[in-house]
């Protein structure tokens, strides 16, 4: 079964400064999703990305998709306080489910 | 549509009650999905449907959960005889013929078992 892993498990950043969470899989992507989870709440979804190289933004976030489709990547630049929360990729493979990361705890200091 | 809805938001029972959580899922998406999520961890998968057809079963799902989704709409998921080991967030998920437009998620229901 397709195994997630995410780095770091926390990070704790000062307001502004860039950031980036690692996010591999132990086998081929097909669709890779990022989440993000406040305390207690939801998930929101940020981005899908399914094609190798493929990389997408949404205001200070981007993510991107190795060209070998194993490990994606979410970078935040400028971080601010409301970046705070857990990130979560998931995949869903050859599978019609999704399996999950054990998420990055992000912490942003004013 | 105001997306996926799931009541009640929290649930404090004692153990050995039975609970049951509801989802309405958004009205066009036929597939559902169930997740339980504890503190520190990502969501495990539970179990999906398909319309009206539960497609899968996770191994998480013991002898005392059951779900049901009765008219391809909303789901509720039951469990009985509750433990302490049941304390999670239960999430539910619903998307339209899998993850090509994604998946949205509701803000999910905290089971607290005493």
């Amino acid at each position: 079964s397709q195994e997630l892993e995410q780095s770091p498990q926390s990070l704790i950043v000062q307001e502004g400064k860039n950031l980036t969470i690692n996010c591999t899989s132990s086998k081929t992507l097909y669709g890779l999703y990022w989440y993000k989870q406040k305390y207690g709440e939801g998930l929101i979804f940020l981005m899908m990305l399914q094609k190798g190289g493929e990389e997408k933004s949404h205001e200070k976030i981007t993510a991107k998709l190795d060209e070998k489709k194993q490990q994606s990547s979410l970078h935040i630049t400028a971080s601010q306080p409301s970046h705070a929360g857990i990130y979560l990729c998931g995949a869903d493979g050859n599978t019609d489910k999704l399996i999950f990361g054990t998420g990055t705890r992000l912490q942003v200091f004013p | 549509d105001t997306g996926v809805s799931q009541n009640p938001r929290h649930k404090i029972t004692k153990r050995g009650q039975n609970v049951t959580f509801r989802c309405d899922p958004i009205s066009e998406h036929n597939r559902l999905y169930w997740y339980r999520q504890t503190l520190g961890q990502g969501p495990e998968f539970l179990t999906y449907f398909q319309n009206e057809a539960q497609l899968e079963k996770s191994r998480l799902l013991s002898d005392r959960f059951s779900a049901e989704r009765p008219k391809g709409s909303f789901s509720t998921l039951e469990i009985q005889r509750t433990e302490q080991g049941d304390s999670a967030m239960y999430l539910c998920a619903s998307s339209l013929d899998g993850g090509f437009y994604g998946y949205t998620f509701g803000s999910g229901t905290r089971l607290t078992v005493v």
